[in-house]
């Protein structure tokens, strides 16, 4: 199972909104929405943002939303804080009951 | 509240295994998934199976298939996992984290444990 596509890097200022892609195939992305978004800060263990492509967990805020369309999926943060930087991971259940994560996105806040 | 508590640091030499601990407190242990991920040095995440505290049963991602075991003990509501035949791309920081409610797809990882880091040296 191949790891999701995501960019490597994205950038914002303080208030703008910066969106983040994850491309897979029909056999994971594509083929279910199942699709979650986790943030990491340094040293610190994930933390879920976004579930089933686009509903957001009790106590994220909705500066945070998730849509998909065919093979890939995004999230954007709308709104930038400096909170906000962080590594970010999209995740996909697949067709062999297998997960599968993307290779991460650091998100710098200018 | 829900917590993940997961055993310390261990620290291995190649071909030696390693089992790590993960203690779920504050809901109902048999009645969610529980996955484990881990995390080599500044690297991303990385899926390395499942099981239901239920029953046991258990699924891995084909990458560990026959070197990894994850067990559970549903008295002390702690899941297990332990790698075999540890090599030097094995250190990393593994991570147990609670999936959906068992009987439903387990598609999202809502409650992560603390990490714990694995280093395989020589």
């Amino acid at each position: 199972q191949s790891a999701l596509t995501q960019p490597a890097s994205v950038s914002g200022s303080p208030g703008q909104s910066i969106t983040i892609s994850c491309t897979g195939t029909s056999s994971d992305v594509g083929g279910y929405n199942y699709v979650s978004w986790y943030q990491q800060h340094p040293g610190k263990a994930p933390k879920l943002m976004i579930f089933d492509v686009s509903y957001r967990p009790s106590g994220v805020p909705d500066r945070f939303s998730g849509s998909k369309s065919g093979n890939m999926a995004s999230l954007t943060i709308s709104g930038l804080q400096a909170e906000d930087e962080a590594d970010y991971y999209c995740s996909s259940y697949t067709t062999s009951s297998a997960r599968v994560f993307g290779g991460g996105t650091k998100l710098t806040v200018l | 509240q829900v917590q993940l508590v997961q055993s310390g640091a261990e620290v291995k030499k190649p071909g030696a295994s390693v089992k790590v601990s993960c203690k779920a407190s504050g809901y109902t242990f048999t009645s969610y998934y529980l996955h484990w991920v881990r995390q080599a040095p500044g690297q991303g995440l990385e899926w390395m199976g499942i099981i239901n505290p239920s029953g046991g049963n258990t699924n891995y991602a084909q990458k560990f298939q026959g070197r990894v075991t994850m067990t559970r003990d549903t008295s002390t509501s702690t899941v297990f996992m332990e790698v075999s035949s540890l090599r030097s791309e094995d250190a990393a920081v593994y991570y147990c984290a609670r999936g959906s409610l068992t009987g439903a797809t387990s598609r999202f990882f809502d409650y992560w444990g603390q990490g714990t880091l694995v280093t395989v040296s020589s």
